[in-house]
């Protein structure tokens, strides 16, 4: 069952803001939102996560709206090698030792010269 | 940040060989490690969840007899795939969570093994 809902594909110029979009209209109260993304054969990376107030750190901001139904990934200055599979991915940040990522298909951000 | 490894990082074996994979936690203590695998084109789907000194947790669906996992330090989990077959193909990708790092929400990912079995 899919938490989060992410489109296929976007594209991006190198250079612009590269904005992906989230939906998560189930998130309960105690769960994170978090970003993950996968360069081709290579391992996921964290990029970022949040509970209900915005973030930002060296990587991306994290817009998470008022509601906490769904966020937005923000890149301000897209490269090339930020072509990645992105995956949204919520989660609480308690309750056992396991802490499990489901993926879901992700939104594949390609990034265009 | 912390750094996961894998080894091998390809590996290519006959069909009804036995395949071991290593994940380390290169400069953190990793109470629990996670299995992945991903078959091209699709997303990464969870195996198990390891954690030290005891029995790995299996998802609905994968052989335990067949996929091997000991986590018998805080830095070192492996995967055995035994009696490899053309179907078990893919890209095994391990994580591991930071103990006591201040980041101890995120899973650390390693770079992944390629397995082709023939």
């Amino acid at each position: 069952d899919a938490k989060t809902t992410q489109p296929t594909s976007m594209d991006c110029a190198e250079g612009r803001a590269a904005n992906l979009p989230c939906n998560h209209s189930t998130i309960s109260g105690n769960e994170y939102v978090y970003w993950y993304r996968q360069i081709h054969s290579q391992g996921p990376q964290y990029i970022i996560h949040g509970l209900k107030n915005n973030e930002t750190n060296e990587m991306a901001s994290l817009i998470i709206t008022e509601d906490r139904k769904s966020s937005t990934l923000i890149l301000p200055h897209a490269t090339l090698r930020d072509t990645a599979v992105y995956y949204c991915i919520v989660r609480p940040n308690s309750g056992g030792s396991n802490y499990k990522l489901t993926f879901g298909k992700g939104t594949l951000l390609t990034v265009n010269p | 940040g912390a750094v996961v490894s894998q080894h091998p990082s390809r590996v290519i074996c006959k069909s009804g060989t036995s395949v071991k994979i290593e994940c380390r936690s290169l400069d953190f203590q990793a109470t629990t490690m996670f299995w992945y695998r991903q078959f091209p084109k699709q997303s990464l789907m969870l195996m198990a969840t390891s954690n030290e000194g005891s029995k790995a947790t299996y998802e609905q669906g994968v052989e335990k007899d067949k996929f091997l996992i000991n986590h018998a330090s805080l830095t070192l989990s492996t995967l055995t795939v035994t009696s490899a077959h053309p179907e078990d193909s893919s890209f095994y990708i391990c994580s591991a969570r930071d103990w006591g790092g201040q980041s101890s929400y995120e899973q650390y990912f390693g770079p992944g093994t390629r397995l082709t079995v023939t």
